[in-house]
């Protein structure tokens, strides 16, 4: 089955360490996104890759890094200097070059800093 | 830039009730238009989509249709179940960009 795959479903993290979240798919989709989701203010953008070996940092980005190795995956690190990072994370892919294709998502990562 | 804004809830229903989420957007050119919905602790399925203007996306006796004039996208359905319930977000895409979604709308429909 062709699906977008997050893993773990739930992770805690201690205050000062960084933390890594998996996103692999085998949609054989270009792009692939990064969305935080916090109660009450939707989904914000944290990182966004529309091919492999580049991305671009979205909206709320300080505090976290990406790589993109492999058309498949886009994992997460989420670094001590992220201020608030307890959150649910989302990961997203979709057909990269047009605006018109559905993006498919995860059953996300509920982050807890303890 | 662009962006979306849908109506604040949570919305409160009873079984079989008309339920309409406004959606409005601000774009350049033309955008995609999408509305999501995610159930508990899970990630976002796509509900429906319109590409252009006057197209109505329909889905599981959703409809929402694209309008430009209004810049508007939303969200109908003529008879609630209790399975509905959910949070539902309007998005909107341009060739290029990430998806932008609005603050999403929880939807509570009670028997």
């Amino acid at each position: 089955d062709g699906g977008i795959t997050q893993s773990p479903k739930y992770l805690f993290r201690k205050e000062g360490q960084n933390v890594t979240l998996s996103c692999e798919q085998n949609l054989n989709h270009d792009a692939m996104y990064w969305y935080r989701q916090d109660p009450g203010q939707g989904l914000r953008l944290i990182y966004y890759s529309q091919i492999v070996n580049d991305f671009q940092k979205g909206d709320i980005a300080e505090g976290y890094s990406v790589s993109r190795e492999k058309k498949e995956s886009f994992p997460l690190t989420v670094t001590s200097a992220q201020k608030n990072p307890t959150a649910f994370y989302l990961c997203a892919s979709r057909m990269a070059g047009r605006g018109n294709t559905e993006a498919f998502f995860g059953q996300g990562t509920r982050l807890t800093v303890v | 830039g662009n962006s979306v804004t849908q109506m604040e809830g949570p919305v409160t229903l009873s079984e079989e009730a008309f339920l309409t989420i406004n959606c409005t957007y601000t774009a350049t050119g033309y955008p995609s238009l999408f509305w999501y919905v995610q159930y508990p602790g899970e990630g976002l399925q796509l509900l429906l989509k319109a590409t252009k203007a006057d197209d109505k996306g329909s889905n599981k006796g959703f409809e929402a249709t694209y309008r430009k004039e209004t810049t508007s996208f939303h969200l109908e359905k003529g008879s609630v179940q209790v399975s509905d319930s959910a949070v539902y977000f309007c998005a909107l895409n341009q060739a290029g960009t990430a998806l932008i979604f609005g603050k999403g709308t929880t939807l509570s429909v009670s028997s």
